[in-house]
């Protein structure tokens, strides 16, 4: 079955750039979007943004300016950047199957898959 | 936009007992934007519940989801040790994407 890995450093300093990557196994990257979704300690779920495998994106309006999903369909791979970081970006990073589909008149967003989740620490 | 609000905050209830969790949403949402999660500590969420009341793949009967229109309720029917958790609405919109409710902790009493 399909299985996500996040990876990528556990520390970032305050103002630099975060970096992920999710890699995708047991399937095709294709024909789906695929999210970012981060928790900080102690709180609830924030979904960051998504990519389908064909590029196209869509991001959180309150973190639009900072985040840069990609997609490299040749690794199976999606990556999360997000840019000027601070000690509230502190959180743990988790990547998702996001499938949108239509049926009888309706389209279904949710979030299938997900990977185990990595922790970032913004600190100095 | 709108805010999920999930209710209790904190369902303390035995093994085999009902569960029943609410999610108000501040607007109409459509029913095949809603779903569940259940969050164990240190793990991921997992998909409960899509569409409002169809069950994800290898989620046990015991999990159902109902409503529409702006209260949507996540019911277990019988307890067991395993479902003791924290428990996440999500709804879709155009405007903002994916929202998350703030989560309804449920603990064993």
């Amino acid at each position: 079955q399909v299985q996500l890995q996040e990876s990528g450093p556990g520390l970032v300093k305050p103002s630099e750039t975060l970096s992920l990557t999710c890699t995708v196994s047991g399937g095709s990257i294709s024909s789906y979007y695929w999210s970012w979704i981060r928790q900080p300690p102690g709180k609830g779920l924030e979904w960051i943004g998504y990519i389908y495998y064909s590029g196209s994106t869509n991001y959180n309006p309150s973190l639009k300016s900072r985040v840069t999903i990609s997609v490299d369909t040749s690794k199976n791979q999606f990556s999360l950047k997000l840019s000027s970081v601070t000690a509230a970006d502190t959180a743990v990073y988790y990547c998702a199957r996001t499938p949108i589909w239509f049926r009888e008149g309706d389209y279904y967003y949710y979030m299938d898959v997900w990977g185990k989740g990595t922790t970032v620490t913004v600190s100095s | 936009e709108i805010v999920l609000t999930q209710s209790p905050g904190t369902l303390s209830l035995s093994p085999g007992e009902r569960a029943t969790l609410s999610c108000r949403a501040s607007q109409s949402v459509s029913s095949s934007y809603l779903a569940w999660y259940q969050q164990k500590p240190g793990q991921a969420p997992r998909l409960l519940i899509y569409g409002a009341s169809s069950r994800a793949t290898g989620i046990p009967d015991r999990f159902s989801g109902s409503g529409s229109g702006t209260d949507f309720t996540l019911t277990i029917s019988r307890l067991e040790p395993e479902d003791f958790a924290v428990y996440y609405c999500q709804q879709y919109g155009s405007s903002r994407g994916y929202t998350f409710g703030q989560g309804t902790k449920l603990e064993i009493k």
